[in-house]
């Protein structure tokens, strides 16, 4: 059965720092991966998705990195603002379409003006 | 992106009575919904998936008499939630499938039982 985690849970950090967020799934054998903004009892985001044959994807400030072999993506977030406030989650799809998503339990992270 | 609505927003319900959830997917066609469950500080599980037209698969320990799921079409599936209890009580949301097997998900619905 597929796990998925997080780390750090929680992070808080001064705007304008890089950060990187960690994810690692235990069965290597993805479709993709996706990450996820969730604000406060909201839904959510979709941030990237990552195929499975793919090693990255980027969309503005963020960056996600896949490498499947080890079990592990990151979320790089470049010059971090107070906007960026949220909980971020991470997503796997282990059986494509017709598959539900298996998250972590996210990182919640807080940018300080 | 494509776009996943949800309604109600959030409901308020009795204990013993059932509410029922909508999800729509209002550019695209989700041949497949799936419906997940976020209890508070928790993360999603996934609760079932829905296929237009056929019954819906249940993850394991999820009551498939007290959450009835319908696909009726390729844009609406519903929930609905039996008899419910306070311990129902939680943050259900809904996601369709479309290109690329990127999922989108709807708002969420928040759903108290007193």
């Amino acid at each position: 059965k597929q796990e998925v985690t997080q780390i750090p849970a929680a992070l808080s950090v001064p705007e304008g720092e890089n950060l990187v967020l960690n994810c690692s799934f235990t069965d290597s054998a993805i479709y993709n991966l996706q990450w996820f903004r969730q604000d406060p009892g909201k839904g959510l985001t979709s941030l990237l998705l990552i195929q499975s044959s793919q090693r990255e994807q980027t969309s503005g400030r963020l960056n996600a990195s896949l490498d499947k072999s080890s079990g592990r993506s990151t979320l790089y977030i470049a010059a971090s603002q107070p906007g960026d406030s949220a909980t971020y989650l991470c997503a796997v799809n282990s059986g494509g379409g017709a598959d539900g998503l298996t998250f972590g339990k996210g990182t919640h992270l807080i940018i300080q003006p | 992106g494509a776009v996943v609505s949800q309604h109600p927003s959030w409901v308020i319900c009795k204990s013993g009575t059932s509410v029922k959830i909508e999800c729509r997917s209002l550019d695209f066609q989700a041949t497949t919904m799936f419906w997940y469950r976020q209890f508070p500080k928790q993360s999603l599980m996934l609760m079932a998936t829905s296929n237009e037209g056929s019954k819906a698969t249940y993850e394991q320990g999820v009551e498939k008499d007290k959450f009835l799921i319908n696909h009726a079409s390729l844009t609406l599936s519903t929930l609905t939630v039996t008899s419910a209890h306070p311990e129902d009580s939680s943050f259900y949301i809904c996601s369709g499938g479309s290109r690329l097997d990127e999922q989108y998900f709807g708002p969420g619905t928040r759903l108290t039982v007193t």
